[in-house]
């Protein structure tokens, strides 16, 4: 069946540090991929997404890259703010569906 | 711009009763779709409605039900609650909600529900 893994967290980071949060998937066909974002007491909003391999996905300084030789959709930042705090999801749709199927969450904590 | 409206934003209800959340989808969008996120966990897809029909369904016990009525809002409604139906449930639009579909889901800000 599809599934999204992603690395537990919490993950703690000093402000201006290097973000990586790992995602993989497991899906028949061609699946869309997506990252969302919950800040506290909010709902999700979508950070970003790609619709084919290779594609790149960037808003508000993030990146991801559908890879699918390694069925992988890695979230980066260059240099994360205290305000990126939040729980971050990884997320696919396929081809057959119309239903998002979601990572457990990573936390993220950046401190000042 | 409009979002997705949910109401109500809160619900507190006892053990065997029920309730009723409502979603007003973000204008001319026709699909709406439910999610479940326990405590600590991932949104679970629960049902979706595309032109006021069901388009496809997740785990949703038999004890919910849902509907998409002519001006595309959405109820779920929840019978025989119980300690475990605790949790946010999110409502989420878009255009053209079929299989395959490319449309982003915009989400709501969610109904916290708690069951005593």
């Amino acid at each position: 069946g599809n599934s999204v893994t992603q690395m537990e967290g919490p993950v703690t980071l000093s402000e201006e540090a290097f973000l990586t949060i790992n995602c993989t998937y497991t899906a028949t066909g061609y699946p869309s991929l997506f990252w969302y974002v919950q800040y506290p007491g909010e709902g999700l909003q979508l950070l970003l997404k790609a619709t084919k391999a290779d594609d790149k996905g960037s808003n508000k300084g993030f990146e991801a890259t559908y890879r699918k030789e390694t069925t992988s959709f890695h979230l980066e930042k260059g240099s994360v703010q205290v305000s990126d705090s939040a729980v971050y999801f990884c997320a696919l749709r396929n081809q057959a569906g119309t239903a998002l199927i979601f990572g457990k969450g990573t936390t993220l904590s950046v401190s000042s | 711009a409009a979002g997705v409206i949910q109401s109500p934003r809160h619900l507190i209800k006892e053990k065997r009763e029920t309730a009723t959340l409502k979603c007003y989808p973000i204008p001319r969008h026709d699909t709406v779709y439910w999610y479940q996120q326990g405590p600590g966990q991932d949104p679970q897809f629960l049902i979706s409605f595309y032109e006021k029909m069901q388009s496809d369904k997740g785990s949703i016990p038999d004890r919910f039900s849902a509907q998409q009525f002519s001006d595309y809002h959405s109820e779920l409604n929840m019978s025989s609650l119980e300690l475990g139906d605790s949790a946010l449930y999110f409502c989420a639009s878009s255009l053209g909600g079929t299989s395959g579909s490319l449309y982003e889901q915009y989400f709501g800000p969610g109904t916290r529900l708690t069951v005593t």
